[in-house]
């Protein structure tokens, strides 16, 4: 139990573009999903608390207009990156907290995002 | 300000017991965690303590919680080399809200 997917795995774009990556909890539902970033060889950094049916709560020094979070249901949470450039190159990583739990969060296996 | 601290690298041979460090400056933790991350995956959550709690052991797991000093330590007992990864300590601070403060995580290196 308590799995959480991302998708895609990986992804690579073009300067510019959009990128949109999903964060699903599989097996149980939650009202209050995380969005972290790690950079190579470092810890994770808090990006911003995704509540469902409401707006995100962004850390500081995190522009909310270029990292659009939605979380439309107790199951999905979306992380949109938009206009890319190559300095946001990174791996992203969801995480799920339960319904009803402790404070436990469960992490999907993280998204690789290159920019060209 | 909330800070959580660990050693970065770690190396034992395979058999031997880890011995991961972490400290924490927040008193007011509630739960302390301790996650695995494997090369290119997302963390894995291996156990986590209640900070009422000093010791929590599940199977070749045994996590040591001293309040006191705010320090908390994950041993694994005959470590395989399955086990190489990068452990993360972690910190929620406030009930029921989820936010966690991590470690900036150990490199556990096991020799055949």
């Amino acid at each position: 139990g308590a799995v959480v997917s991302q998708h895609p795995s990986w992804v690579i774009c073009k300067s510019g573009t959009s990128v949109k990556i999903e964060c699903r909890s599989l097996d149980f539902q939650a009202t209050t999903m995380f969005w972290y970033r790690q950079f190579p060889k470092q810890s994770l950094m808090l990006m911003a608390t995704s509540n469902e049916g409401s707006k995100a709560t962004y850390e500081q020094g995190v522009e909310k207009d270029k990292f659009l979070i939605n979380h439309a249901s107790l199951t999905l949470s979306t992380l949109t990156v938009t206009s890319a450039h190559p300095e946001d190159s990174s791996f992203y990583i969801c995480s799920a907290h339960p319904v009803g739990s402790t404070d436990t969060q469960y992490f999907g296996p993280g998204t690789r995002l290159t920019v060209l | 300000g909330e800070d959580v601290e660990q050693s970065l690298f770690l190396s034992v041979r395979e058999g031997d017991s880890s011995v991961i460090n972490c400290t924490y400056t927040d008193s007011s933790s509630t739960y302390l965690y301790w996650y695995k991350q494997e090369p290119g995956a997302g963390l894995q959550l291996l156990t986590y303590i209640f900070s009422n709690m000093d010791m929590k052991q599940d199977q070749r797991l045994t996590v040591l919680l001293n309040k006191k000093d705010k320090h908390l330590s994950l041993r694994i007992a005959d470590t395989q080399t399955g086990d190489s990864a990068i452990y993360f300590c972690a910190e929620s601070l406030v009930s029921n809200t989820g936010k966690l403060i991590f470690g900036q995580g150990t490199t556990l290196q096991v020799k055949p």
